[in-house]
């Protein structure tokens, strides 16, 4: 149980277009998805915060206009970087939560190369 | 916002032998602290956690401890074995209604032979 997807599995793209990654919970409902940055060699870095229904919460830093989250469904949620530029290219990583309960399930990860 | 220090970065250990890894946040009204263990180019796959009302948790090998006072949370892996090589990251979960992680900068762990 606590499967979460994300597609695609990595992606180039060239600098000026934009990207969408996808993320799904596959078997539980997830109230709340997260999205995470890691460049090579680093750890995590919380992005942004989503709950179903609402509009993201983003962290400090974070450009909402450049990095456009949805969270349409207890299963999807979508993170689309616009006008990408090289220095966004990293590893992105989603994760899930269900309604009470702690513990956030992690997604593969997409690895998005901006050239 | 939260702080988490992770350490050490890089920690090599022979097989059989115990591995610790320490971390030390800065919100004291963090409520939840998972450990995460990466294999290159993977997922983050969470192998343990512990609530801040709990002192202790264990889990075959794997066991974590918390103390709230200063504010800092260990690792512990006994009987070592070459699967167990990886980068291990900490992670809090901030009060005030914070629901996303802070993670810590990862201990690259080595199982020597």
């Amino acid at each position: 149980g606590a499967v979460v997807s994300q597609h695609p599995s990595w992606v180039i793209c060239k600098s000026g277009t934009s990207v969408k990654i996808e993320c799904r919970s596959l078997d539980f409902q997830a109230t709340t998805m997260f999205w995470y940055r890691q460049f090579p060699k680093q750890s995590l870095m919380l992005m942004a915060t989503s709950n179903e229904g609402s509009k993201a919460t983003y962290e400090q830093g974070v450009e909402k206009d450049k990095f456009l989250i949805n969270h349409a469904s207890l299963t999807l949620s979508t993170l689309t970087v616009t006008s990408a530029h090289p220095e966004d290219s990293s590893f992105y990583i989603c994760s899930a939560r269900t309604s009470g309960r702690n513990e956030q399930y992690f997604g593969p990860g997409t690895r998005l190369t901006v050239t | 916002g939260e702080n988490v220090e992770q350490h050490p970065s890089t920690l090599s250990v022979q097989e059989g032998d115990s591995a610790v890894i320490k971390c030390t946040y800065s919100d004291s009204a963090s409520n939840y602290f998972p450990w995460y263990k990466q294999e290159l180019g993977k997922r983050p796959q969470l192998i343990i956690d512990i609530r801040s009302n709990v002192g202790e948790k264990k889990d075959q090998r794997i066991a974590v401890t918390l103390n709230k006072t200063a504010k800092h949370f260990s690792l512990h892996i006994t009987e070592t074995q070459p699967e167990d090589s990886a980068v291990y990251f900490c992670a809090a979960r901030g009060g005030g209604g914070a629901d996303g992680l802070t993670f810590g900068k990862g201990t690259h762990l080595i199982i020597q032979p």
